[in-house]
Order: C-alpha cells, then sequence, then structure tokens
C-alpha cells in the first residue's frame, strides 16, 4: 500500500520562527511536491522536486524553501513564518510524467500566531 | 482568469439522483485532465483521469471537450458516501506540475 506520511498533523509555530515540515514517501517516487490549501483557492503549488537536490518553483514559491537531500524525503522550510502562511499543507508524490497520479499525505495544519 | 475554475457549489442532492459538475480551463494546450476526491479534513485522492474519448468507472463518467475547454464529471444514482469535494486538475503546461480547481461540494442527503 502506497504511503506519504507528514511530520506533523498540526502546528502551531509563532511569527517569525523557522518551521521545517517534512514528508517522505515509500514508493520509491522521483516526483515529489509541496501544496498550501486554503478556503476558495484551492490547492496551490510551492515547490516541486524531480530527483535529489533538484527543484523548481511552483506557483507560490515566496516566503519558502525546499531541500532534499534523499529519495524518499522532501522538506518545506518556512524561513520567517508569517500569519499569511496559516495553511493546510499537503505533501505528494508521483512517478515521473504528468499523466500519473499524485498520491498526497493527511496534510499539516499549520498555525502562526 | 484562473487557469481552472470549478462552482464551488454545495450541490445539494437526495440520495439517487443524477448530478454533474463542469469544469473549465485556460490553456488550450493542456495535456492531462484528472477529477480527484477530497473528504472532509482528508488528503486528495486520484478519483479517475479524462480522456479526450470521455470514460466511465461504474457510477462515474468523465467528458474532456476540447473545443469549449471544459471538463465535466457525472454521477449517477448518488450515494450517501459520494459526498466529498471534488477537484478539477489540470497539467497546463509541458512538466510534472498539475494545477487544482478549487473544488465543487456535493452533499448526498437521504
Amino acid at each position: 500500500d502506497v504511503k506519504v506520511t507528514q511530520s506533523s498533523r498540526y502546528l502551531v509555530k509563532r511569527t517569525g520562527e523557522k518551521v521545517f515540515l517534512e514528508c517522505v514517501q515509500d514508493m520509491d517516487h522521483e516526483n515529489m511536491f509541496w501544496y498550501r490549501q486554503d478556503p476558495g483557492l484551492g490547492l496551490r503549488l510551492i515547490y516541486f522536486s524531480y530527483d535529489v537536490k533538484m527543484k523548481e518553483k511552483g506557483d507560490i514559491p515566496e516566503g519558502y524553501s525546499v531541500s532534499r537531500e534523499k529519495k524518499e524525503r522532501f522538506s518545506l522550510i518556512l524561513e520567517s513564518a508569517s500569519t499569511n502562511q496559516t495553511s493546510m499543507y499537503l505533501c505528494a508524490s508521483s512517478i515521473p510524467g504528468p499523466q500519473y497520479e499524485q498520491y498526497f499525505g493527511p496534510g499539516t495544519r499549520l498555525t502562526v500566531t | 482568469r484562473k487557469e481552472v475554475e470549478q462552482d464551488p457549489g454545495p450541490f445539494n442532492v437526495p440520495e439517487g439522483a443524477t448530478v454533474a459538475f463542469n469544469c473549465t480551463y485556460s490553456n488550450s494546450a493542456s495535456q492531462s485532465f484528472f477529477w480527484y476526491r477530497q473528504d472532509c479534513r482528508k488528503e486528495p485522492k486520484l478519483l479517475m483521469s479524462v480522456y479526450s474519448s470521455g470514460n466511465e468507472d461504474g457510477r462515474f463518467t468523465a467528458q474532456l471537450n476540447r473545443a469549449s475547454q471544459y471538463i465535466s464529471l457525472l454521477i449517477r444514482d448518488s450515494k450517501l458516501s459520494d459526498s466529498a469535494t471534488y477537484l478539477c486538475v489540470v497539467n497546463p503546461r509541458a512538466g510534472n506540475m498539475l494545477t487544482f480547481g478549487g473544488g465543487t461540494r456535493l452533499m448526498v442527503k437521504p
């Protein structure tokens, strides 16, 4: 059974803190993605990685960075958290090719106060 | 204009009803199309891919109209368990990235 796990289901951080969100997949997928989901805006792609140490910016990369040191692990970093980064963060993975299913993790609800 | 647009709903239908959702996309070069389903407080999961010739999976039928740039999802004989948000998903440009619509919420009532 395919599995994508995220380090926390709920996280509360203060403005200005550095925040790490971790995602691990056990399917040996090359592609990994970070999205945020907000009411009325749907899922928006933050960053995409197609291989270890390789990344591409998505639609809303400002204020975020990513790290992929191992194939199974993709981290999202908020260098200095702000209240407008309060959101649901979803990680996904897939094999290469847009025609293939993306498998999502359960999400991390981040609140920045 | 958003790349992928959906009516957010909610669509409130009785059990057994037939319901249809449409989704429009702005990039005529889009190549891949999907419907994902997202239950309340859960992650999205693939419901079905949408092929040019249309495709059916049990009670679910998906259609693609490239000329008018929309895709549709038809659900027949609605069940209570069909209550969810349905996300229209498009690959708008070359590469692996997908664009998600805002979702259409369906509530099936007894």
